[in-house]
C-alpha cells in the first residue's frame, strides 16, 4: 500500500530548540509539500518541492526551513522552535504528469513547543 | 488572493439525516478537491471536479462543481457515525502546482 511516512506522530520541544520533521513517500511523486493546520485556519503551505534539492516557499515560510536531499524525502526544519510554531504539520505529496493535483497526506506531526 | 470559504464550520446530525458543505470560491476555480480528515490524522482524498456542472458520487456521498465553478457542494446522504470527522475542500492554485485549502467543516453524527 502506497504512502506518505511522517516518522515523528507527537513531539514536545522547548523554545528555542532546532526541530526536524521527516516525511518520506514510496511513490515515487516528484512534488512534495508541508502545511501547517491550526483551527479556525485551515491548511496552510509552508514549503513545496518539486525536485530533488529544489525548493520554493508557500504561504508561511518564516521561521521554517526544508531540506529535499533524496526524492523520497522531505525534511521541515525549525532552527529555532517557538511557542507560535505548536501546531499540526502534513506533509504531502503528487506527482507532476497525472493531470490533477491529488494529493497523498502523512498522518501528521502534532507539535508543541513549550 | 485566492481563498475558499466553507460553511458551515460545524455541524452535528442525527444518524440518518442527509447534510451539505458548501465551499465557495471568488474565483473561478480549475480543479476542486474533497478530503475527509478524521480527528488528529492526514486528509484522505475523496473526490475531484473540474468541469462546470460535474458531478461524482461515491457511496453515499455526492459532490457537485456549479456552472460558475465557484461553488462546490458536498451531500451526505443517510449519514451514519462513520462519517464524522473534518471536511475540507481545496482549489489548484492558479499557475501553480499545489492546492490551496478551506477553514474546513466539523461534522459530528449522533447515533
Amino acid at each position: 500500500d502506497v504512502k506518505v511516512t511522517q516518522s515523528s506522530r507527537y513531539l514536545v520541544k522547548r523554545t528555542g530548540e532546532k526541530v526536524f520533521l521527516e516525511c518520506v513517500q514510496d511513490m515515487d511523486h516528484e512534488n512534495m509539500f508541508w502545511y501547517r493546520q491550526d483551527p479556525g485556519l485551515g491548511l496552510r503551505l509552508i514549503y513545496f518541492s518539486y525536485d530533488v534539492k529544489m525548493k520554493e516557499k508557500g504561504d508561511i515560510p518564516e521561521g521554517y526551513s526544508v531540506s529535499r536531499e533524496k526524492k523520497e524525502r522531505f525534511s521541515l526544519i525549525l532552527e529555532s522552535a517557538s511557542t507560535n510554531q505548536t501546531s499540526m504539520y502534513l506533509c504531502a505529496s503528487t506527482k507532476t504528469a497525472s493531470g490533477a493535483n491529488v494529493l497523498t497526506f502523512g498522518a501528521g506531526s502534532r507539535l508543541t513547543v513549550l | 488572493s485566492q481563498e475558499l470559504e466553507q460553511s458551515p464550520q460545524s455541524l452535528i446530525v442525527q444518524e440518518g439525516k442527509n447534510l451539505t458543505i458548501n465551499c465557495t470560491s471568488s474565483k473561478t476555480l480549475y480543479g476542486l478537491y474533497w478530503y475527509k480528515q478524521k480527528y488528529g490524522e492526514g486528509l484522505i482524498f475523496l473526490m475531484m471536479l473540474q468541469k462546470g456542472g460535474e458531478e461524482k458520487s461515491h457511496e453515499k456521498i455526492t459532490a457537485k462543481l456549479d456552472e460558475k465553478k465557484q461553488q462546490s457542494s458536498l451531500h451526505i446522504t443517510a449519514s451514519q457515525p462513520s462519517h464524522a470527522g473534518i471536511y475540507l475542500c481545496g482549489a489548484d492554485r492558479s499557475g501553480a502546482n499545489n492546492l490551496f485549502f478551506g477553514t474546513g467543516t466539523r461534522l459530528t453524527v449522533i447515533p
